[in-house]
């Protein structure tokens, strides 16, 4: 099946550690995003990939780094310069950057204590 | 600024009935806009989208409306199902050198009663 992979589903972490969040596509598409949304919220961006080997920051990039060395993989680390870092994480592709439906994975619920 | 709303952060409706979710954009430079349904933690799931050549577009059982006038957005869906409660996301494109990039709104969260 054709989709976007993301895991863990939940991952715990203690304050001042990193971590690494996977996101991993086989729908073969140029695009790839990570949001952040908060209870009650909408989808904030934290960075966006319109191809592989370039990444841009999003709206609330500070305390977040990504790589895209592959096409398919675009992982995103939360560092301990996150203030606030629990939240739920989510990854979308799209066919290409730009005005295009983007398809999004399960999630990941990150709680930091 | 940019800016997407929902008018009604919560809707109730019987089981049956059709449902309307409205949504409000600032942006009049816009040119398109898409709807997600997201079930309580799950990711986002694609409903409909529309260009803003069009001022509306149909799908099974869900119709988008765009007034560009008022810069109003509106999902309706028919005969709605217990499987419809969730909460809806409308978003817009980005404007300028954001462009390609979608701005969302809060959400509206749709209660189907039995």
């Amino acid at each position: 099946d054709g989709g976007i992979t993301q895991s863990p589903k939940y991952l715990f972490r203690k304050e001042g550690q990193n971590v690494t969040l996977s996101c991993e596509q086989n729908l073969n598409h140029d695009a790839m995003y990570w949001y952040r949304q908060d209870p009650g919220q909408g989808l904030r961006l934290i960075y966006y990939s319109q191809i592989v080997n370039d990444f841009q920051k999003g709206d609330i990039a500070e305390g977040y780094s990504v790589s895209r060395e592959k096409k398919e993989s675009f992982p995103l680390t939360v560092t301990s310069a996150q203030k606030n870092p629990t939240a739920f994480y989510l990854c979308a592709s799209s066919q290409r950057w730009g005005n295009y439906e983007q398809y999004f994975g399960p999630g990941t619920r990150l709680t930091v204590t | 600024g940019e800016s997407v709303g929902l008018h009604l952060p919560t809707l109730s409706v019987q089981e049956g009935d059709n449902s309307i979710i409205n949504c409000a954009y600032s942006n009049s430079a816009s040119d398109y806009f898409i709807w997600y349904k997201q079930e309580s933690g799950k990711g986002p799931q694609f409903i409909i989208d529309i260009r803003s050549n069009m001022d509306k577009r149909q799908g099974q059982r869900v119709t988008v409306l765009l007034n560009k006038t008022v810069k109003h957005l509106s999902l309706q869906i028919a005969a709605t199902q217990p499987g419809d409660s969730a909460v809806y996301f409308c978003a817009e494109s980005g404007a300028g050198g954001s462009q390609g990039n979608l701005i969302f709104g809060k959400g509206t969260k749709l209660s189907v009663k039995p």
